[in-house]
């Protein structure tokens, strides 16, 4: 199946500080979601970008499907930005998400 | 509001009993899935469903089961035969609509074993 892998695992910054999250995969896809799971686990939709580039506030993301890769980019933490993030991709012939094991997010005041 | 529902929040249960998972959407959509989530892992499929009456295995079906008898609602039943049930578990919903399947997730349960 489809391997998905997130970088760096863990990630610790100063609030205010900018960051880039990397997420590899090693097929074609035809869905590429972002997502923040918060401390209470909740999963929240960050963007939707199978290919192209999306901006949203201080966040935005980028996937070269030719290369296979996605990066995420968080400008300006917020001590709010703390949690898991997740990349998660869906290959052609198939119908479910494969998620990276995440990279970890540690926003200090 | 539309969105998902996902009861109760969380789960104790006593090994040998089969535990039922809520899970209710009001988005309308036709795809439906069961994620299972251990501690600093991602999340890996147990079962979806894309039409009502109808249902697949994920990667992880052993020792659970699913019905699907109505659009708006996926319950998942842990059973006994499930070796390790404690977990955090998360529902999805999606519009498989052609190139476009966004997954939406609800707030989860986590079921422990005692």
């Amino acid at each position: 199946g489809i391997q998905v892998e997130q970088s760096p695992p863990d990630l610790i910054l100063q609030e205010g500080a900018n960051s880039t999250l990397r997420c590899n995969f090693s097929d074609s896809v035809n869905n590429l979601q972002w997502f923040h799971q918060n401390p209470w686990g909740q999963l929240i939709n960050l963007f939707y970008i199978p290919s192209g580039t999306k901006q949203n506030g201080r966040l935005s993301a980028t996937t070269v499907a030719t290369e296979r890769y996605s990066l995420l980019y968080i400008s300006s933490s917020q001590t709010t930005d703390s949690g898991v993030y997740f990349c998660a991709v869906v290959d052609f012939g198939n119908e479910k998400l494969t998620f990276g094991t995440g990279t970890r997010l540690t926003i200090i005041p | 509001d539309g969105g998902i529902t996902q009861s109760p929040k969380y789960l104790f249960r006593k090994e040998g009993q089969n535990v039922t998972l809520s899970c209710e959407q009001n988005l309308n959509h036709d795809a439906m899935y069961w994620y299972r989530q251990d501690p600093g892992q991602g999340l890996r499929l147990i079962y979806y469903s894309q039409i009502v009456n109808d249902f697949q295995k994920g990667d992880i079906a052993e020792g659970y089961s699913v019905s699907r008898e109505k659009k708006e609602s996926f319950p998942l039943t842990v059973t006994s035969a499930q070796k390790n049930p404690t977990a955090f578990y998360l529902c999805a919903s999606s519009i498989p609509s052609g190139a476009y399947n966004e997954q939406f997730f609800g707030p989860g349960t986590r079921l422990t074993v005692l």
